[in-house]
């Protein structure tokens, strides 16, 4: 998990409330990622930063949002309209796309009231 | 599209014994193929990684996986298992020349090595 942090490790929210989620990585990677584990489904990916300023959607997009201002910083807010937000969320680095190996953060179990 | 199949939930060996844990892919073209492990209540570590070349990629911890070509598939293994081998394994593809440009993972197999 060296290089790559994510806060809070544990996070409760209320239903109707917006959370956000923090990654921050000192790897000087460009590249930057979000996906969503659930039980028996392995990852899914939400959100990927290729280089500052840009992101794309991934496989889950709906109900979460993130902003890449800086190259370190990668936050995910997980939305009211996300209707089952109760996962476990990783976030992940890499110097660029794959063939680039990703770095993971040691994540945040979302937990929604 | 680009998918990955891991058949078995979980594999359970006996330490000492080899182990296999399988994987299977679906991609337009070439592949990156790679293997990470997820110790409980953590992130994903990186095992090994196929780009190009020599069929047989050794990796971490004594971890390797034979990429086959004609049967799709990147299946890890290793001579000798340890009780600290058990953690769930992830398999993963992106295609070299497809769109996608992220890479798409496999629902997991839990590896369990009995002392």
């Amino acid at each position: 998990d060296g290089g790559i942090t994510q806060s809070p490790k544990y996070l409760f929210r209320k239903e109707g409330q917006n959370v956000t989620l923090s990654c921050e990585q000192n790897l000087n990677h460009d590249a930057m990622y979000w996906y969503r584990q659930d039980p028996g489904q392995g990852l899914r990916l939400i959100y990927y930063s290729q280089i500052v300023n840009d992101f794309q959607k991934g496989d889950i997009a709906e109900g979460y949002s993130v902003s890449r201002e800086k190259k370190e910083s990668f936050p995910l807010t997980v939305t009211s309209a996300q209707k089952n937000p109760t996962a476990f969320y990783l976030c992940a680095s890499s110097l660029g796309l794959a063939p680039n190996e990703q770095f993971f953060g040691p994540g945040t179990r979302l937990t929604v009231l | 599209a680009q998918s990955v199949a891991q058949p078995e939930d979980q594999v359970n060996v006996a330490e000492g014994n080899p182990l296999t844990v399988k994987c299977t892919y679906s991609v337009s073209g070439n592949p990156y193929l790679f293997w990470y492990v997820q110790y409980p209540n953590r992130g994903l570590q990186f095992l090994l990684k196929y780009i190009t070349g020599d069929n047989l990629v050794k990796g971490s911890y004594g971890f390797e996986a034979e990429f086959n070509k004609s049967q799709t598939s990147f299946h890890l293994k290793k001579p000798s298992a340890l009780v600290s081998d058990s953690a769930l394994y992830f398999c993963a593809v992106r295609g070299k020349d497809t769109g996608r440009r992220a890479l798409t993972f496999g629902s997991g197999t839990r590896l369990q090595v009995q002392p």
